[in-house]
C-alpha cells in the first residue's frame, strides 16, 4: 500500500509562490508503475484536479492552472512537488497528493491526508 | 470542462438504512466514473471505478451503477463508519472533474 504525506507552509502571501512536497512510502517515484498527482479542495467546494506527472518527466496540468503550475520529482528523497505561482485568495484550499497505477492513471488509488494552505497577507 | 453535479448535497440517515447518492454529468462520460469517500483529516478513499467496479478491500455493501450521464452510489446498509462525504469523479475527458460532494450524516 502506497502512503503519501503532504508538507509545506500553511500560509502564503498573495502574489507569492505556493510550494508543497509529497513524501512517498511503499513505492518509488522513479517507478514506471505509478503516476503522481495533485488535487485541491477550496473550503466548502468540490475537489479540483491540478495535474499529474510520471517518472519520465511527462506532466499534464489542468488547463485552468497550467500557466502557474510546475510539478517535479526528487528521486533521491522519494518525493514529488508542486509549485503554484502568483497565488491569490482563490488558491486557498486543502491540497492533496495522490497516486494512480499506470494501467489506470485516471483512478486515484491512494491519497495523502491533505494540507491546508491559506493565501493571506 | 465536464460538470459533475451530485444530489443531494446532504443526506441524513440512520445506521442500517439504504442510501443512494446521484451524480450527473453535463455530457456523456460512458462508464468512466469513480466514487471516493472523504472523512475530515483523513486521506480520501477510492470506493468504485468504471461506474460499478468495486475497489479491492471495499465492503460489498457499496455498489455503483449507471452510464452515460447519470450514476448512483448505493450503500445497502449504512454502518457507523460510513458517515462521510462522497464525491464522484469523471475521467472520460481531461481535465478530470469532481462533483461537489454529498455529506452523509447521522439522522
Amino acid at each position: 500500500q502506497v502512503q503519501l504525506q503532504e508538507s509545506g507552509p500553511g500560509l502564503v502571501k498573495p502574489s507569492e509562490t505556493l510550494s508543497l512536497t509529497c513524501t512517498v512510502s511503499g513505492a518509488s517515484v522513479s517507478s514506471d508503475t505509478y503516476y503522481w498527482s495533485w488535487i485541491r479542495q477550496p473550503p466548502g467546494k468540490g475537489l479540483e484536479y491540478i495535474g499529474y506527472m510520471y517518472f519520465s518527466g511527462t506532466t499534464r496540468y489542468n488547463p485552468s492552472l497550467k500557466s502557474r503550475v510546475t510539478m517535479s520529482l526528487d528521486t533521491s528523497k522519494n518525493q514529488f512537488s508542486l509549485k503554484l505561482t502568483s497565488v491569490t485568495a482563490a488558491d486557498t484550499a486543502v491540497y492533496y497528493c495522490a497516486t494512480s497505477r499506470a494501467v489506470r492513471l485516471e483512478i486515484l488509488d491512494s491519497w495523502g491526508q491533505g494540507t491546508l494552505v491559506t493565501v493571506s497577507s | 470542462d465536464i460538470q459533475m453535479t451530485q444530489s443531494p448535497s446532504t443526506l441524513s440517515a440512520s445506521v442500517g438504512d439504504r442510501v443512494t447518492i446521484t451524480c450527473r454529468a453535463s455530457q456523456s462520460i460512458s462508464s468512466w466514473l469513480a466514487w471516493y469517500q472523504q472523512k475530515p483529516g483523513k486521506a480520501p478513499k477510492l470506493l468504485i471505478y468504471k461506474a460499478s467496479s468495486l475497489e479491492s478491500g471495499v465492503p460489498s455493501r457499496f455498489s455503483g451503477s449507471g452510464s452515460g450521464t447519470e450514476f448512483t452510489l448505493s450503500i445497502s446498509s449504512l454502518q457507523p463508519d460510513d458517515f462521510a462525504t462522497y464525491s464522484c469523479q469523471q475521467y472520460n475527458t481531461y481535465p478530470w472533474t469532481f462533483g461537489q460532494g454529498t455529506k452523509v450524516d447521522i439522522k
